[in-house]
């Protein structure tokens, strides 16, 4: 069992937009504004997209944003895209010991 | 150009060791924190350990304390991943990675990964 919640899967048409959903606690997501999203297309190592919530690293599309209210994280792609298809996973910093947590993953199927 | 390359990985039987190697090159190594994550076959991401620029801040997953121990060598821009007692569920494909914002005085896993390895494999099995 993952420490964050994703839905297993999601699937739009070609320039809709979607949204993944990360649920955690207030001692994870909603306790600090240190969550990440990670695109993985099979095979390959992941890539970071978002970072400290809503931050894209230099190279990622904006079409890819990120928000948080509450003890719940968001991932929107906008403009849904045939290269876009691929394993998303949240992670987020924790007060725990562990330091770290992952989600566990949703596959997006653009149709 | 930044990169990140893994060694180290194999099939051991379970309850042996194995350690794991990372070699960093084209950034500042010892300004960064530095992780490692694993993926089962078929399955999802999952942290394993991190540790602060200066080894000052370290961090398990509760699947592998008291068994992996991380470590780094600023000199040699190297991670490290001593794993001891390994069992048939450490059977994944394991990463390094690096955190995207180095910032002195904070732990590890803050910021995000933005550079990973291409990964090594571990199978554990008799």
């Amino acid at each position: 069992q993952s420490a964050l919640t994703q839905p297993a899967s999601v699937s739009g048409s070609p320039g809709q937009s979607i949204t993944i959903s990360c649920t955690g606690t207030s001692s994870d997501v909603g306790g600090y504004n240190y969550v990440s999203w990670y695109q993985q297309h099979p095979g390959k190592a992941p890539k970071l997209m978002i970072y400290d919530v809503s931050n894209r690293p230099s190279g990622v599309s904006n079409r890819f944003s990120g928000s948080k209210s509450g003890n719940t994280a968001s991932l929107t792609i906008s403009g849904l895209q045939a290269e876009d298809e691929a394993d998303y996973y949240c992670s987020s910093y924790t007060s725990s010991s562990t330091l770290l947590v992952f989600g566990g993953g949703t596959k997006l199927t653009v149709l | 150009e930044v990169q990140l390359v893994e060694s180290g990985g194999g099939l051991v039987q379970p309850g042996r060791s194995l350690r794991l190697s990372c070699a960093a090159s084209g950034f500042t190594f010892d300004d960064y924190a530095m992780h490692w994550v694993r993926q089962a076959p078929g399955k999802g991401l999952e942290w394993v350990s991190g540790i602060s620029w200066n080894s000052g801040s370290i961090g398990y997953a509760d699947s592998v304390k008291g068994r992996f121990t991380i470590s780094r060598d600023n000199a040699k821009n190297s991670l490290y991943l001593q794993m001891n007692s390994l069992r048939a569920e450490d059977t994944a494909l394991y990463y390094c990675a690096k955190e995207t914002i180095a910032v002195a005085g904070t732990p590890p896993g803050l910021h995000g990964m933005d550079v990973w390895g291409q990964g090594t494999t571990v199978t554990v099995s008799s």
